[in-house]
């Protein structure tokens, strides 16, 4: 099955900053989501995107499928941004079960 | 769209006794999918039904776990004879009856095992 890392584990930063989470995946992929895990533990959709570039407000992301990675861009960073970031894919192509990655734990002070 | 809900959102119980726990999906979602999620981990799949056939179950899902979809609308998920580390938060997700589409997750039921 497909391995899925994300990077940086960890991320602090002040309000205001912008900053660039990544997620790789060993295989090729035509489903990949973008969660936000809140501090209440709901998972949020942020989102679907198997290819391309999506902007939602302060959000991006980007997915290169053929390089087999995708980005989440975020910027103008609020308190509430706080979490963990997850993303998703599909553990065999063309299949609805979804691994998910190993995180990155978001942190945002004023 | 009302989200898909669960029930409930906590529950606390003695090792060894059954709990049951609800998920009811999106309504137009013919999909349904339980998740598995522990401390500091991401969500692990557990198993998926379209519309009530359960079309896979992941290796996790031992003998004591069971699910369910008997009208293809809401689904629950049993756990007999709870050990310790069923201790986790069990997510359900549901999308729409083709390919590729987003999976919509509910808030989750966490249980805790004494």
């Amino acid at each position: 099955g497909i391995q899925v890392e994300q990077s940086p584990p960890d991320l602090i930063l002040q309000e205001g900053a912008n900053s660039t989470l990544r997620c790789n995946f060993s295989d090729s992929v035509n489903n990949l989501q973008w969660f936000h895990q809140n501090p209440w533990g709901q998972l949020i959709n942020l989102f679907y995107i198997p290819s391309g570039t999506k902007q939602n407000g302060r959000l991006s992301a980007t997915t290169v499928a053929t390089e087999r990675y995708s980005l989440l861009y975020i910027s103008s960073s609020q308190t509430t941004d706080s979490g963990v970031y997850f993303c998703a894919v599909p553990f065999l192509y063309n299949t609805d079960k979804l691994i998910f990655g190993t995180g990155t734990r978001l942190q945002v002070f004023p | 769209d009302t989200g898909v809900s669960q029930n409930p959102r906590h529950k606390i119980t003695k090792r060894g006794q059954n709990v049951t726990f609800r998920c009811d999906p999106i309504s137009e979602h013919n999909r349904l999918y339980w998740y598995r999620q522990t401390l500091g981990q991401g969500p692990e799949f557990l198993t998926y039904f379209q519309n009530e056939a359960q079309l896979e179950k992941s290796r996790l899902l031992s003998d004591r776990f069971s699910a369910e979809r008997p009208k293809g609308s809401f689904s629950t998920l049993e756990i007999q004879r709870t050990e310790q580390g069923d201790s986790a938060m069990y997510l359900c997700a549901s999308s729409k009856d083709t390919s590729n589409q987003p999976q919509h997750f509910g808030d989750g039921t966490r249980l805790s095992i004494l």
